[in-house]
């Protein structure tokens, strides 16, 4: 079944450490999408793809960091310089006929000790 | 500037009554609109979406909604809830070029048995 896969579901780290989050889709999309999640607030952008090997900021890109070589694969890099990291993190696609229209992934929680 | 509204953080209905979700949008041009659901812990599903054509819009789960251009809102709708529709509803605006969605702040529903 096509789909997004985010992993891991759950991460804990101390401060001061970098993490990445991986995201994976067999959707043939071209589009994909990093949101930040915290109670109360509901989704924030952080960086989007619109094709391979480029990206753009989304509204609160500072901290994080992303690549796109390949058209499967979208992973967010959470830096040390992200001061408020724990949050749930998801992950979207969307392919060219359907703007807009988003397939989100199961999401991962990180957790910062 | 572009914005998506939902008047109400909490809904509590009791299971078999009707639901109404509000939605109001902000936003230049024609849009693309759109309901996503969220179970705790879970990614964002889509419900429903409306590009154009008819104002009145069925999704999946038995939910409706209609887009009324006058009054820029996009109400969801259900005449009988269940007590699985209980989650956090998000109303979304999109544009026809996939630029970024933006997402409204969302309504949480609690059912009662």
């Amino acid at each position: 079944d096509g789909g997004i896969t985010q992993s891991p579901k759950y991460l804990f780290r101390k401060e001061g450490q970098n993490v990445t989050l991986s995201c994976e889709q067999n959707l043939n999309h071209d589009a994909m999408y990093w949101y930040r999640q915290d109670p109360g607030q509901g989704l924030r952008l952080i960086y989007y793809s619109q094709i391979v090997n480029d990206f753009q900021k989304g509204d609160i890109a500072e901290g994080y960091s992303v690549s796109r070589e390949k058209k499967e694969s979208f992973p967010l890099t959470v830096t040390s310089a992200q001061k408020n990291p724990t949050a749930f993190y998801l992950c979207a696609s969307s392919g060219r006929v359907t703007a807009g229209e988003l397939f989100f992934g199961e999401g991962s929680r990180l957790t910062v000790l | 500037a572009q914005s998506v509204t939902q008047p109400d953080i909490h809904i509590t209905v009791s299971e078999g009554a009707s639901l109404e979700l509000r939605c109001n949008y902000s936003y230049g041009a024609t849009p693309y609109l759109f309901w996503y659901v969220q179970s705790p812990g879970q990614g964002l599903q889509l419900l429903l979406k409306y590009f154009s054509g008819d104002t009145l819009v069925q999704g999946i789960k038995g939910f409706e909604a209609e887009f009324k251009r006058s009054q820029s809102s996009f109400n969801l709708r259900k005449p009988s809830v269940h007590w699985s529709d209980a989650a956090e509803y998000f109303c979304a605006v999109g544009a026809t070029s996939y630029d970024k969605v933006i997402f409204g702040p969302g309504t949480s529903l609690s059912v009662i048995p």
